[in-house]
């Protein structure tokens, strides 16, 4: 079966722009995660959607906004970029944390801010 | 303040050998523990998980031991294969919060 889709998988763009990223869960996953991925801070969890409704958001700043879709796609956005947001965008998927079922990761977004 | 922490950057082992990675918490709401290996340039990749209500949860080579009392738990590669080379990561969650928290990684080495 097809895993996480994560698009565009690299990109370049300049301090004050904006960015959207796209993730395609797995078929049947209603919950999409976000987690930001950096040398020095590790993974760091940005928000989770379920059914389009977001149940739980990180410690970032108002400029990363994330939406759900109803087929269960989810978008994240970063207004007004800074150099500090170069990192390793991932989008996991999931139908269910219990019976040893983890979340499936995409091979994320490389963002480079110049 | 970090919650999930792998305590050794890295860890070099010989082919056949056990590799055995650790993790230590400090949230006593987590009641889900993870373990994910990552390769460069690719997401991290499940390997095993564990409830809290567990001790243990063996899959393949792959076993995770918990240890609630000491707020721990270990990941044991058996045999250990040049293949497993990677970025381990622990992660925790709180079933109810809906978020994986992640310790900073142990880079295995596995020398044939």
């Amino acid at each position: 079966k097809a895993g996480v889709t994560q698009t565009p998988r690299y990109l370049i763009k300049t301090r004050g722009q904006q960015v959207t990223l796209s993730c395609s869960p797995i078929s049947g996953h209603r919950s999409v995660s976000w987690y930001q991925q950096t040398p020095g801070q590790g993974l760091q969890f940005l928000f989770e959607y379920f059914s389009e409704t977001q149940r739980n958001k990180g410690n970032f700043p108002g400029r990363f906004s994330g939406r759900q879709f109803s087929n269960s796609r989810s978008e994240m956005n970063v207004s007004t970029l800074e150099l500090g947001d170069s990192a390793l965008y991932l989008c996991a998927s999931t139908r269910s944390l219990m019976d040893n079922y983890g979340y499936t990761f995409g091979s994320g977004t490389r963002l480079t801010v110049v | 303040d970090q919650q999930v922490k792998q305590n050794s950057p890295s860890l070099s082992v010989q082919e056949g050998r056990i590799s055995i990675l650790n993790c230590d918490y400090t949230n006593s709401m987590f009641d889900y523990f993870l373990w994910y290996k990552k390769y460069p340039a690719e997401g991290p990749t499940f390997l095993i998980s564990i409830s809290s209500i567990k001790d243990k949860n063996e899959d393949g080579r792959f076993t995770v031991f918990l240890n609630k009392s000491a707020k721990h738990l270990s990941l044991h590669i058996v045999p250990s294969q040049p293949g497993d080379s990677a970025v381990y990561f622990c992660a925790a969650s709180e079933s109810s919060n809906y978020k994986l928290t992640f310790g900073k990684g142990t880079l295995l080495t596995v020398n044939p």
